[in-house]
């Protein structure tokens, strides 16, 4: 069974801060690595698809970069705000499917 | 644009009750369908995904079916619910292995 494990599983800072969670995966048989963000009463909205070891993306405060070798991911926010406030959710794609984590839940308080 | 839609978005049903979720995708043709489940405290779980009509692979055993009976429509089913079945159910597209796409999701409870 393949497991995906996200770090850590909640996270509470401030306005301004800077933060960055961790999405752990198992290396061999890489194919895909996505995050997406999932705020209350929505859907989970894709932020980051990265296939490439070393891969680095970024949309506004938000980046991610990816390690396969070692098999983690990092996503960092700068500056938070306090609509980041989510659950981000990593999942490995294998195929057709994705694996998903259990999530890191981000409150971010004014 | 691509849409999709899944109805109701709340239910609250009683125990041996049966179930049947509706999720349609619009403006896209032979998509990738999944269903997912969300129970209390725990992570997204595929339950279901299917690569074609009446193509329906199963992740895992439980009390639950899909079916699709057209192109662009995913059905979940249940004939007897369970208190386990209880959780928000989302559905999702994709183009093959491409990113996946959420639907708003279903909330039931079962009591």
């Amino acid at each position: 069974i393949l497991n995906v494990e996200q770090s850590p599983q909640s996270l509470h800072v401030q306005e301004g801060d800077s933060t960055n969670f961790t999405c752990s995966f198992p290396s061999s048989n890489f194919y895909a690595l996505h995050w997406y963000r999932w705020e209350t009463a929505k859907s989970p909205e894709a932020l980051f698809v990265m296939t490439l070891n070393g891969d680095e993306k970024k949309k506004g405060r938000i980046s991610a970069t990816l390690n396969t070798k070692e098999g983690y991911s990092y996503l960092y926010i700068k500056g938070s705000q306090p609509e980041d406030s989510a659950t981000y959710l990593c999942a490995l794609g294998i195929g057709d499917k994705l694996i998903f984590g259990t999530g890191t839940r981000l409150q971010v308080f004014p | 644009s691509q849409t999709i839609h899944q109805w109701p978005a709340t239910l609250v049903q009683p125990v041996g009750s049966p179930l049947s979720l509706e999720c349609t995708v619009e403006g896209t043709s032979n998509p990738n369908l999944y269903w997912y489940r969300q129970a209390a405290g725990r992570g997204l779980q595929l339950l279901f995904y299917s690569i074609g009509i009446d193509q329906i692979s199963s992740e895992v055993p439980q009390n639950l079916s899909a079916s699709r009976p057209q192109d662009r429509q995913f059905i979940l089913s249940s004939k007897k619910l369970l208190l386990s079945d209880s959780g928000f159910y989302l559905c999702a597209w994709s183009m093959r292995t491409d990113t996946q796409y959420f639907g708003p999701g279903t909330r039931l409870t079962v009591l």
